[in-house]
This record gives C-alpha cells, sequence and structure tokens, in this order.
C-alpha cells in the first residue's frame, strides 16, 4: 500500500516551454504533497506543500509563478514549471502523506521523480 | 536555525555491519525518519522514531535519543544492494521534515 506514481519520469523540452508533471496517489488519500526539486549529489530542497483544496505554501526562494502547483483532489498533484529554462533542469519529486482505512501515516511516501532536461 | 549534520560518506564491506550517525537541531520535534534514496531515484522510507529508544526491523535498525539530539541508522549483514544514500529527516513543531545532506554508502566486496 501507500504507493505514489509521478508522470512522466522524464522529459526533454526546449527553452521558454511549459511543462506539466502529475504526481498522483494510487491506494491512499493524499491531504498533504510536497514537491521537491533535487539537483545533482545534492540533498532534497523542498519547493512547496499543497494541502487538498487549498493553494500551496512555497519555500523562500521558490516562485510561486513561475512553479505552479495544483492540487485538486486527494489523490493527484501537478507541478507546472513555466517558461523553463536551462538552469531549471534537476529531478522534482513529489511525496504524499495522508491516510489509509481512516489511518493518518507518519511519513511521506515518495514517488519515482521525473527528470526534466531543458535545452 | 534548524540542522541536521551527517556525514558525507562512509565506506563499509559486504557482510559488515555499519552505523550511520544524524544529530540534529529543530524548533521543536515530531518524529525523526530514515529514508534510502538508490542514485537516480527516490527515497524509499526506511524506519520513524518518536520514542527514545532502538526501533528494529530486518537487518536494519535505528535509534533516537531525544535528549541528546541523536540517531543512528545500524545497517546490518550488508549487501551490495545497500550501496546508496541514507537520508536523516527530523520533523518539527510546524510538522515540517528537515532533511539532511544524505550519507553515501559504499560497500566493497
Amino acid at each position: 500500500g501507500a504507493v505514489v506514481s509521478q508522470h512522466p519520469s522524464w522529459v526533454i523540452c526546449k527553452s521558454g516551454t511549459s511543462v506539466k508533471i502529475e504526481c498522483r496517489s494510487l491506494d491512499f488519500q493524499a491531504t498533504t504533497m510536497f514537491w521537491y526539486r533535487q539537483f545533482p549529489k545534492q540533498s532534497l530542497m523542498l519547493m512547496a506543500t499543497s494541502n487538498e483544496g487549498s493553494k500551496a505554501t512555497y519555500e523562500q526562494g521558490v516562485e510561486k509563478d513561475k512553479f505552479l502547483i495544483n492540487h485538486a483532489s486527494l489523490t493527484l498533484s501537478t507541478l507546472t514549471v513555466t517558461s523553463a529554462h536551462p538552469e531549471d533542469s534537476s529531478f522534482y519529486i513529489c511525496s504524499a502523506r495522508g491516510r489509509t482505512s481512516g489511518k493518518t501515516h507518519n511519513e511521506q511516501f515518495f514517488g519515482p521523480g521525473t527528470r526534466l532536461t531543458v535545452l | 536555525g534548524q540542522n541536521i549534520d551527517q556525514p558525507t560518506e562512509m565506506t563499509a564491506t559486504e557482510g559488515a555491519i555499519v552505523q550511520i550517525n544524524c544529530t540534529y537541531q529543530t524548533s521543536g520535534f515530531n518524529g525523526l525518519f530514515w529514508y534510502q534514496q538508490h542514485a537516480g531515484e527516490a527515497p524509499t522510507f526506511l524506519s520513524y522514531n518518536v520514542l527514545d529508544g532502538l526501533e528494529e526491523k530486518g537487518r536494519f535498525s535505528s535509534f533516537l535519543s531525544r535528549s541528546k539530539g541523536y540517531s543512528y541508522l545500524l545497517l546490518k549483514e550488508l549487501q551490495m544492494k545497500d550501496s546508496a544514500s541514507y537520508l536523516c529527516a527530523v520533523r518539527d513543531s510546524n510538522y515540517q521534515l528537515i532533511w539532511g545532506a544524505g550519507t553515501k554508502l559504499i560497500i566493497k566486496p
């Protein structure tokens, strides 16, 4: 149980285009979803936290107009990188925390990640 | 400020035991997590400690001392597939996860 899927697993796009990444909780209700970015050989960097039905809370230094996050349902959150540039190339990972059969999770469950390359 | 410290890299031998330490200073404490991350993959959950003591799960054990702001992850009977980064994370008083930079564990035959 507690599986999180992410799509696409990798994407290559041209500079200036927008890319949407989907994150789904497959077998539990994700009341909170997190979006992380990870550059090579570096630790996870939290970009934003979103609760279902609410606006996302962005970490300091993360542009909310550039990284659009939508968490419209208990099983789906999307991250849209708008007007992507080469410096946005990174590994984007979503994670979710919620409940299964009424029991609230302590841990976050991670999706497999999306590797974005902007040319 | 909030801080999680863990060694950058460790090397161990297949079949041996290794202990990865983590010390933390956070605003409040609501649990400590260990995750495993293989290169190019997302983290996977290993363990959760919220009370002092040792939690054992197969070959992996995790220990917590809240008074010392200290935890360790113990890996026994090391296998080559255990080569990965191990991330320590603490949930603070706002229920935010504060992440360590990770410890890269290299297993040699």
